[in-house]
């Protein structure tokens, strides 16, 4: 099935570091979504994009919509303990679609 | 007010029984899903009901079996549990684009957490 290659797997930064982790795909989704899981609870949704080329921030998070459909990064900006967690990619194609999720990237800020 | 509500928040049970967890959206959608996390934390589609009508049906044991009594509810019955259910089960609800017209994300429940012994 449809797979999505999230890097890094895992990020151990100092606070104040700048992020950055990115999603491949094979094929093209229409939707590109980013989602942060804290530990004992559900994914909650960061950004979403929709329109190749969509550059959209949320507060110290940037992520971009991939040109070629096929890619999306996610960057945080001046990083702080709270951001620790999982951060997932997921990609839809269609509306009502499932949504292909990512393997996730751990991530660890060091006060 | 919780947007997307899951229980129990913990289930721990024996080999063989059958379980059900509920799951109820206050947000007027009109999809809701059911994914499976498993240890690695890999999140996976197992079903999806749009207007309560099965629409995804991931290749799942037939002992799994969803049930959408309304739009705002979605429980899973478990039958004959083994142990490797055990995992962390999330409900989502969506509002579905061509529908509403609004741009469609996926909102997710606080998890079940099932451990079969």
């Amino acid at each position: 099935g449809q797979q999505l290659n999230q890097s890094p797997q895992s990020m151990f930064i100092q606070e104040g570091e700048d992020v950055s982790m990115n999603c491949t795909s094979s094929s093209i989704f229409n939707t590109w979504l980013w989602y942060k899981q804290d530990p004992g609870e559900g994914p909650v949704l960061l950004i979403a994009l929709y329109k190749a080329g969509e550059l959209t921030s949320n507060g110290r998070l940037t992520a971009q919509f991939g040109i070629t459909r096929k890619d999306s990064f996610l960057n945080i900006s001046a990083s702080i303990p709270s951001d620790v967690g999982i951060y997932f990619c997921a990609g839809q194609r269609t509306s009502g679609s499932r949504l292909t999720f990512g393997e996730g990237t751990q991530l660890t800020v060091n006060p | 007010d919780t947007a997307v509500s899951q229980t129990p928040k913990y289930l721990v049970t024996q080999m063989g029984n059958d379980k059900s967890i509920k799951c109820e959206q206050n947000l007027g959608h009109d999809t809701m899903y059911w994914y499976k996390q498993d240890s690695k934390k890999f999140l996976k589609i197992m079903f999806s009901y749009n207007n309560k009508e099965l629409i995804i049906n991931e290749t799942v044991p037939n002992r799994f079996s969803p049930k959408s009594p309304d739009k705002a509810h979605l429980n899973l019955h478990i039958n004959s549990l083994e142990l490797g259910d055990s995992a962390v089960y999330f409900c989502a609800s969506s509002q579905w684009y061509w529908a509403s017209g609004v741009k469609e994300t996926q909102y997710f429940g606080p998890g079940t957490r099932l451990l079969v012994l």
